[in-house]
């Protein structure tokens, strides 16, 4: 089975500075990685996903990932936050060629001027 | 991917009541999902949908509490059976295998938020 943890539950951050927000994940297989941003009283978007490849990986609004085999980490970067950035976000697992998603506990993500 | 629809958008029931989300998508998909959301929590899968076969579900979750309908590649319902406050949660479909392929990526409705009183 898959485990994802969020290590950071809420992180406050002020506008136009970066965010980090961590991610580490077990997994005996091979596992894909992803990001999802949840705006307050919506529902989940994709912000970026990771299956195989340049372990570096690009999403939308500005967001990069970078993921690391050997310290089994997926952790999440804005070089510039907005204030329009106030979610939460969730990292999430999913074995290869499997289709359960595994999520992790949501970090808060409160962006302030 | 796929646009995805939930009706209703939020609902307040009483206790001892039943509530039907629709998930609708605008394209044919092999695989739909149903999670939960606590409040303040992260999302739980609930179970996995295929048309044309029973739902899967997930350890701590049973049809008679959550049945659910599949009847085509568009469409499904997630029950929620004899309600109760800790029924309380934000109900989020999603959808992978749009135009029977497989992306490995799961893409989300606008969730549901019921509150039984």
């Amino acid at each position: 089975a898959q485990s994802v943890t969020q290590l950071d539950s809420q992180v406050p951050v002020f506008e136009e500075a970066p965010v980090e927000l961590r991610c580490n994940y077990s997994s005996s297989v091979s596992v894909y990685l992803f990001w999802y941003v949840q705006y307050p009283n919506q529902g989940l978007q994709l912000l970026l996903k990771y299956l195989s490849g340049s372990t570096l990986v690009k999403g939308i609004n500005g967001f990069e990932a970078e993921f690391n085999k050997s310290q089994t980490s997926f952790h999440l970067r804005k070089p510039s936050v907005h204030i329009s950035d106030t979610a939460e976000y969730f990292c999430a697992v999913i074995k290869a060629a499997g289709n359960k998603l595994t999520f992790g506990g949501g970090t808060r993500v409160l962006v302030k001027p | 991917s796929a646009v995805i629809s939930q009706k209703p958008s939020r609902d307040i029931c009483q206790r001892g009541t039943s509530l039907t989300i629709q998930c609708q998508v605008d394209s044919q998909v092999t695989m739909m999902f149903w999670y939960r959301q606590q409040p303040g929590q992260s999302l739980t899968l609930i179970a996995t949908a295929n048309q044309g076969s029973e739902a899967t579900y997930e350890s701590g979750f049973v049809i008679d509490k959550f049945p659910i309908s599949r009847p085509n590649l568009t469409f499904s319902t997630l029950t929620v059976s004899n309600m109760s406050p800790e029924d309380s949660s934000i109900y989020l479909c999603s959808v992978d295998g749009v135009a029977g392929g497989f992306t490995d990526t799961q893409y989300f409705g606008p969730g549901t938020r019921l509150t039984v009183l």
